[in-house]
Parts: C-alpha cells; sequence; structure tokens
C-alpha cells in the first residue's frame, strides 16, 4: 500500500533553475492537490486538481506550474526557482467517501533554493 | 477574505489533563471541517470530520466540535499520554470545490508526563 508518493524526497536548486516535483496515488481518488509548508505558516494550497484534465489555483499559485498527466499523477513544476520557494512540499490526494472526505499526504520534498 | 486560524502558540500540559485545541474560521461557512496530526519530518494524518449540520463528534479519546454561530471548532484529546505530542491542523474546503482544502497554521501540543 504506497498511498501517495512523492519524488524527490530532497533537493537544492540554483536560483534560476527549473525542476518538476512528481506525485503519484494508487488510491483511485479523484481529487490531488500541492501545498507548501513553511514554518509558522501551516500548509498554503498551491494548486488544485477535482478530476483528471482539471486543475485549479490555490492560495499561493505564483511562480508555479501543474500538469494532471493522468488521475494518478499530478506534478508541479518551478521553472525559475528563487529563494522564497524554498519549502518543504507536499502532495495529498483524496475522494469522497460515505466516511466524508479524508485527504492523504506524501512524505513531502524539502526544497532548497539558493 | 477566507481565513481559518489556528492559536499559533504551543500547548503545554500534563499528561492525563485533557487538551483543547481551537479552531476559527471567518468570511465563510464551511461545509464541513477535518482535523490532521502531523509528526515531524511527516505528512499529515486524517484524525476526525465533522460536517456543518452536526455539533459534535468522538472517535475513542478524541472529540471534535463544530459551532456555526461561534464560527469555531474545538479538538479535544482527554486522557493525554506523551505520544500525542504533535502539531494538530484543522481543515475545511475552500471557495470553489468541496475537497478543495485550507489549512490552518496548526498548534502545537507538548504532552509532559
Amino acid at each position: 500500500n504506497a498511498g501517495v508518493t512523492q519524488t524527490p524526497k530532497f533537493q537544492v536548486l540554483k536560483t534560476g533553475q527549473s525542476m518538476t516535483l512528481q506525485c503519484a496515488q494508487d488510491m483511485n481518488h479523484n481529487s490531488m492537490y500541492w501545498y507548501r509548508q513553511d514554518p509558522g505558516m501551516g500548509l498554503r494550497l498551491i494548486y488544485y486538481s477535482a478530476s483528471e484534465g482539471t486543475t485549479d489555483k490555490g492560495e499561493v499559485p505564483n511562480g508555479y506550474n501543474v500538469s494532471r498527466l493522468n488521475k494518478r499523477e499530478f506534478s508541479l513544476r518551478l521553472e525559475s526557482a528563487a529563494p522564497s520557494q524554498t519549502s518543504v512540499y507536499f502532495c495529498a490526494s483524496s475522494e469522497v467517501t460515505v466516511r466524508g472526505t479524508e485527504a492523504f499526504f506524501g512524505q513531502g520534498t524539502r526544497l532548497t533554493v539558493v | 477574505s477566507q481565513k481559518i486560524e489556528q492559536n499559533s502558540e504551543a500547548l503545554n500540559i500534563q499528561e492525563g489533563k485533557t487538551a483543547t485545541l481551537t479552531c476559527n474560521y471567518t468570511n465563510y461557512s464551511p461545509a464541513y471541517l477535518q482535523w490532521y496530526r502531523q509528526d515531524p519530518g511527516r505528512g499529515p494524518v486524517f484524525l476526525l470530520l465533522i460536517r456543518e449540520n452536526e455539533k459534535e463528534k468522538r472517535k475513542e479519546r478524541l472529540k471534535v466540535t463544530f459551532d456555526t454561530t461561534l464560527k469555531q471548532s474545538l479538538f479535544h484529546i482527554t486522557a493525554s499520554q506523551p505520544a500525542d505530542s504533535a502539531t494538530y491542523l484543522c481543515a475545511s474546503p475552500f471557495s470553489g470545490g468541496y475537497n478543495k482544502l485550507i489549512f490552518g497554521a496548526g498548534t502545537r501540543l507538548a504532552v509532559h508526563p
């Protein structure tokens, strides 16, 4: 039972470099999310995908792009990394069930931009 | 703008006591609220969900209340244990999506033996 898998776990980028954070879930969930977490700020929603082929901006989308490649995968791209994007990034997925909606999170990607 | 807020100060309590954490929301009426636990270096883990038409929900030593008049949810851990020490986050749907979740900043709980 892998759940939500994020790669890589750690990454150091130089300012201006680009990279893509990968996320895959094996629970057949429709909804997927990308969050960033900074000290004292909690989790802030970057982008959300309600289903395959749809994406929607969250609270802090500037500087990021996303792709919902298929139902399983949701990637986050930084086109030109900035030090302000140093953070821990979490991918999550969720589905509405009879028990309600609960989100399942990956283990996080710790990104440092120097 | 919509806001979901938690007390950012850490809560320190003695083992065996009841911990009470607060989540307040402003400028919207969420259909439900959720509570998650996060341990250092890990992703959050879902604990409980309470809908707007439910006043209280329980799961083992956990209890959540939802007061739509006060625009507040309370999260209680009874008979707290050092293993309950973690950060607790509340979450609710954001405008434009039943599943589009936003989170509070979290409250760190430390239970001392």
